[in-house]
């Protein structure tokens, strides 16, 4: 167990629909990364976290946002959903802003199923 | 481009031997790499870390090793098990524009153990 919990573990929606995936970070843990993950993508970087404030993006397409709140956990929000956005979201955390000796723990991630 | 790369996407061994998987980088600045392991379902659980100032480092079964010259990272696991049986990523740490590091993940490499 990592430590990191995400929910729901599974969604399934419709085109044009919008979802909230959220996160709470391990205990102590003040970053909060966003990953999206497909079978002919690998892991993709979307967005980082730090005791409240954006510190890095990634490739995050418009349609999504998050935000971290003051209790840590943060919320992936995605709108205007298509078929393409079909995945598994992964949250990670890490004690403090991605460096040296700080490895990301993940969740078990949300699966998204976009019919 | 944002990759990390890995020779072998899927690795066959028998149970009891050891275990190579393999990972080029490609920026000889990423100064922290990370191996991750992933079975089906969930998400990716860190097994074990290295700084660029060292050579190898070793866990319990698993050892990694750093070659800086060719930028090559490779995972070994000693006397493999089925439990072994999962995806395995490698990632880099690395310094973007703007001051902040992201983790660059690779494709992953199939480990499966037979019995």
């Amino acid at each position: 167990d990592s430590g990191v919990t995400q929910t729901p573990k599974h969604l399934i929606t419709a085109t044009g629909q919008r979802v909230t995936l959220r996160c709470s970070p391990r205990s102590g843990d003040l970053s909060v990364y966003w990953y999206q993950q497909s079978l002919d993508q690998g892991l993709q970087f979307l967005i980082q976290y730090y005791n409240g404030e954006e510190r890095a993006k990634g490739n995050i397409l418009e349609r999504f946002s998050a935000q971290q709140f003051p209790d840590l956990h943060s919320e992936l929000n995605l709108s205007s959903l298509e078929l393409g956005d079909s995945a598994l979201y992964f949250c990670a955390s890490s004690p403090g802003l991605q460096g040296i000796n700080q490895p990301q723990h993940f969740g078990d991630g949300t699966r998204l199923s976009i019919l | 481009g944002e990759s990390v790369g890995l020779h072998l996407p899927t690795l066959s061994v028998q149970e009891g031997d050891n275990s190579i998987i393999n990972c080029a980088y490609s920026n000889s600045a990423s100064d922290y790499f990370i191996w991750y392991k992933q079975e089906s379902g969930k998400g990716p659980q860190f097994i074990i870390d290295i700084r660029s100032n060292m050579d190898k480092r070793q866990g319990q079964r698993v050892t990694v090793l750093l070659n800086k010259t060719v930028k090559h990272l490779s995972l070994q696991i000693a006397a493999t098990q089925p439990g072994d049986s999962a995806v395995y990523f490698c990632a880099e740490n690395r310094m973007f524009s703007g001051g902040y590091n992201k983790l660059i993940f690779g494709a992953g490499t199939r480990l499966a153990v037979h019995p």
